[in-house]
Formats: C-alpha cells, structure tokens, sequence
C-alpha cells in the first residue's frame, strides 16, 4: 500500500511552453501532498505544500505564479510549469500524506523535466 | 532551527564490506527519522523509519539504523554491501506535522 504515482515520467519541451504535472496517491487518501525539486547531485528543494481544496503553500523564493499547484481532491495534486525556461529543468518528486498521518511522507518516481 | 546533517558527501566500501553512513539532527523534541535510498534518475525509496520505541531499526534490503539521543544520530548500516546497493541515500527528519527536512544525501560508491 502507500503508493504514489506521477505523469509524466519525463517530458520535453519548448521554452515558452507550460507543463502539467500530475501527481496522484493510488490507494490513500492524501490531504497534504508536497512538491520537490531536486538538481543534480542534490538534495531535495521543498517547493510547496498542496493541501486539498486550499491553496497552496509556497517556499521562500518559490515564485507562485510560475509554479501553479492544484489540488482538487484526496488523490490528485498537479504543478504546472508555466511558460517554462532552461533554467526550469530539474527533477520534480512528489509526495503525500496519508489523511491523520502527519509525519511519514510517500514519494513519487519523479519527472524529469527538459526544458530546450 | 531544525537541521538534519550528513557529514560524509560520498562514501566508497568494497563489495562485501560492511557500510556505516552518518546522520545527526537537531531538534527541540525526537523527530521522527527515516533513511531513504534513490537510484539514479528514480524517486525516493524508503528504507526505514523511527518513531519510538527500540532504537534499533531494522529495514529493507537488510539495512538497519540505530537511534542515538546521546548523540543526536541516527546511523544507518549494513553488514555487508553489495554492488546494487550504490546509489544515493538521505536522511530526514519530521517533527509535529512540520515539514520534512532532509540531509544533504550521501552518495555510496561500490567497488569490486
């Protein structure tokens, strides 16, 4: 149990484009999902916390409108790269939180976003 | 403020020889540990996790941490590596419903 998918696995695109990436809880329901990004040979970068049917909390320097984080039921929070550039290319990893389980988080297989 | 450290940035062992990697935290109260282990190009794995209770932890893929108060350390080890087990390792923390906070990561290097 506990399992935690994302779509895409990885994905290309052009610079100016936006990208949607989903990020879904199989067989729980997650009231808190996070958003991490993760750079080459690092740690991970909390991005923000999405919690159902709020909006979401961003990280300092996080820009909200860049990063848009919807989470519209118990199973599915999705971030959207809008009008993505190189420098946006990095490794998104999602996680979650079993609904009363505040301290154990399950994470994604991430998406490896290339931005040309 | 809440920290969670990985001194060693990369570790080599031989193959069969036994692993030890570091993790020390800084936390008003015991936070809730794991230790989680991701390949390359691939999400998070976990390996172990404690709460409370005993302070030794037994995990996947044989791998087992102690609980350290003393010390502030949550160490993770194997008694003997195999060639799969090169990857990257994180230690993290989580206390109260706060946000989780991971270490730098160690990376383990296997040599035949």
């Amino acid at each position: 149990g506990a399992v935690v998918s994302q779509h895409p696995s990885w994905v290309i695109c052009k610079s100016g484009t936006s990208v949607k990436i989903e990020c879904r809880s199989l067989d729980f329901q997650a009231t808190t999902m996070f958003w991490y990004r993760q750079f080459p040979k690092q740690s991970l970068m909390l991005m923000a916390t999405s919690n159902e049917g709020s909006k979401a909390t961003y990280e300092q320097g996080v820009e909200k409108d860049k990063f848009l984080i919807n989470h519209a039921s118990l199973t599915l929070s999705t971030l959207t790269v809008t009008s993505a550039h190189p420098e946006d290319s990095s490794f998104y990893i999602c996680s979650a939180q079993r609904t009363g389980d505040y301290n154990e988080q399950f994470f994604g297989p991430g998406t490896r976003l290339t931005v040309l | 403020a809440q920290s969670v450290t990985q001194p060693d940035i990369h570790i080599t062992v031989s193959e069969g020889a036994s692993l030890e990697l570091r993790c020390n935290y800084s936390y008003g109260a015991t936070p809730y540990l794991f230790w989680y282990v991701q390949s390359p190009g691939q999400g998070l794995q976990l390996l172990l996790k404690y709460f409370s209770g005993d302070t030794l932890v037994q995990g996947i893929k044989g791998f087992e941490a102690e609980f350290k108060r003393s010390q502030s350390s949550f160490n993770l080890r194997k008694p003997s590596v195999h060639w799969s087990d090169a990857a990257e390792y994180f230690c993290a923390g989580a206390s109260g419903g706060f946000k989780t906070i991971f270490g730098a990561g160690t990376r383990l290097f296997v040599k035949a």
